[in-house]
């Protein structure tokens, strides 16, 4: 069974130009979650899909940052326009319900590298 | 506000020895406490978790401990070998929330 796929894995990209990263979950898999995580930290929550709805999108900065999720598969994370402190690793992970005692299956992240 | 915190940031060890990671959390709300391993440039992987309704979980080498009255929980890694040397992060989340926090996560290196 194929695992969590990011695209790409890699991006470096000056300050304000704008950046998109793109996830497939695994097939079947209804929750879609974008994490962000910076070196030496864990992943935090930046939103949180159910089929196509984004249910929590709370830690999402949302001046900059956006997100869809079409057609409840896959998804794509957005930042425009992209700052210095956006560096970090983007990790989509997915699960089969929405529930926290379903384990979450993370993909390989996006490096996003702002210069 | 941390809502969970980890230790110690790093940890070494040599093969064959027990490696000990420890996290503590405030909200006596959070009811699922899993464990993530994750290698240089790959996605966080669940290791094991429990629920507080047991003190002690155990798969393989590896075990949870639990302590609801001190909420704090714990991963030991028995007989630990190099291919363990990873970072792990604790992370912590309620029923109602589906919303991981994870720790800050150790990072630690078995010698051979």
């Amino acid at each position: 069974e194929a695992g969590v796929v990011q695209s790409p894995r890699y991006k470096i990209i000056e300050k304000k130009q704008p950046v998109a990263f793109w996830c497939n979950p695994i097939s079947g898999h209804n929750t879609l979650y974008w994490y962000l995580q910076n070196l030496g930290q864990g992943p935090e929550l930046l939103i949180r899909y159910e089929n196509e709805e984004a249910v929590d999108d709370s830690q999402l900065p949302k001046d900059r940052f956006s997100a869809e999720r079409l057609k409840g598969v896959d998804s794509t994370l957005k930042i425009q326009p992209a700052e210095l402190g956006d560096s970090a690793v983007y990790l989509c992970a997915s699960s089969l319900v929405s529930s926290p005692y379903n384990e979450q299956f993370f993909g390989p992240g996006t490096r996003l590298t702002v210069l | 506000q941390q809502q969970v915190k980890q230790s110690p940031q790093s940890l070494i060890v040599q093969k064959g020895g027990i490696s000990i990671i420890n996290c503590a959390y405030e909200n006596t709300a959070f009811d699922y406490f899993p464990w993530y391993q994750q290698f240089p440039g790959k996605g966080p992987a669940l290791l094991i978790a429990i629920r507080p309704d047991v003190s002690e979980k155990k798969e393989g080498r590896f075990t949870i401990s639990f302590n609801k009255s001190a909420k704090q929980f714990s991963l030991h890694i028995m007989d630990s070998q190099p291919g363990d040397s990873a970072t792990y992060f604790c992370a912590v989340d309620t029923g109602t929330a589906s919303k991981l926090t994870f720790g800050t996560g150790t990072r630690l290196q078995v010698t051979l």
